[in-house]
């Protein structure tokens, strides 16, 4: 089975610019999460969709934002970017089980300038 | 905020065991302790969860205090890779529910 696969793997944006960021779910799996982590913190938990609707959203203001599509794939936008938005971001999968755990991928490094 | 308390740092010799604590004395009824670890420039990986009953799988054992109030993952014999920082999380296993990370243990493994 393929696991979480993220896109993309490095990006340098401009103050004030636009990014998508971009994750496509593991097999089966109906619920994705995302999470920003900025260099020597814990990961912080952005939004999280479950079959293409956001049931639960963490302390990030209105310019992120995000969509989940049918197939269950999902992006992450970012208006109006700053420089603390520079961090890793990470996309996580589950198949909405409960007890399951989360299978993350390997994230997509954003840097503001 | 994490509902968790963990040690900021650790160290181990290698091929022997890391027994990583963690607090969470104001954990509900309904909610499982779960521990991730992350490597360096990786996402997180799932280790082992419980609920109350000690747990063991192929990765690491959890030990978990009677009153709940506290565990501890073991890995019983460390190797260099086990190098990360590992992340004690209390969530309720319900579909939607997210992961709620705090600083974690950064574990160092030495020869």
């Amino acid at each position: 089975e393929t696991g979480v696969t993220q896109s993309p793997t490095h990006l340098i944006k401009t103050r004030g610019q636009q990014v998508t960021l971009r994750c496509s779910s593991q097999s089966g799996h109906n619920t994705v999460s995302w999470y920003q982590q900025a260099l020597g913190q814990g990961p912080q938990f952005i939004f999280q969709y479950y079959r293409e609707e956001e049931n639960g959203r963490g302390n990030f203001p209105p310019r992120f934002s995000g969509l989940q599509f049918p197939n269950y794939s999902s992006e992450l936008n970012v208006n109006a970017l700053e420089l603390d938005d520079s961090a890793l971001y990470l996309c996580a999968s589950s198949p909405g089980t409960p007890n399951y755990g989360y299978t993350f991928g390997s994230g997509t490094r954003l840097t503001v300038v | 905020d994490a509902k968790t308390t963990q040690p900021p740092s650790m160290d181990c010799a290698e091929g022997r065991a890391a027994n990583l604590p963690c607090n969470h004395s104001t954990i509900s009824g309904n909610e499982y302790v779960y521990w991730y670890r992350q490597i360096h420039s990786q996402g997180p990986q799932y280790i082992i969860h419980g609920l109350k009953n000690n747990e063991t799988n192929e990765m690491a054992s959890l030990i978990i205090t009677e009153d709940r109030k506290s565990s501890t993952l073991i890995l019983p014999h460390a190797t260099l890779r086990d190098t990360a920082v590992y992340y004690c999380i209390v969530r309720v296993p319900q579909a939607g529910t997210a992961l709620i990370f705090g600083k974690g243990t950064t574990l160092s493994v030495s020869s």
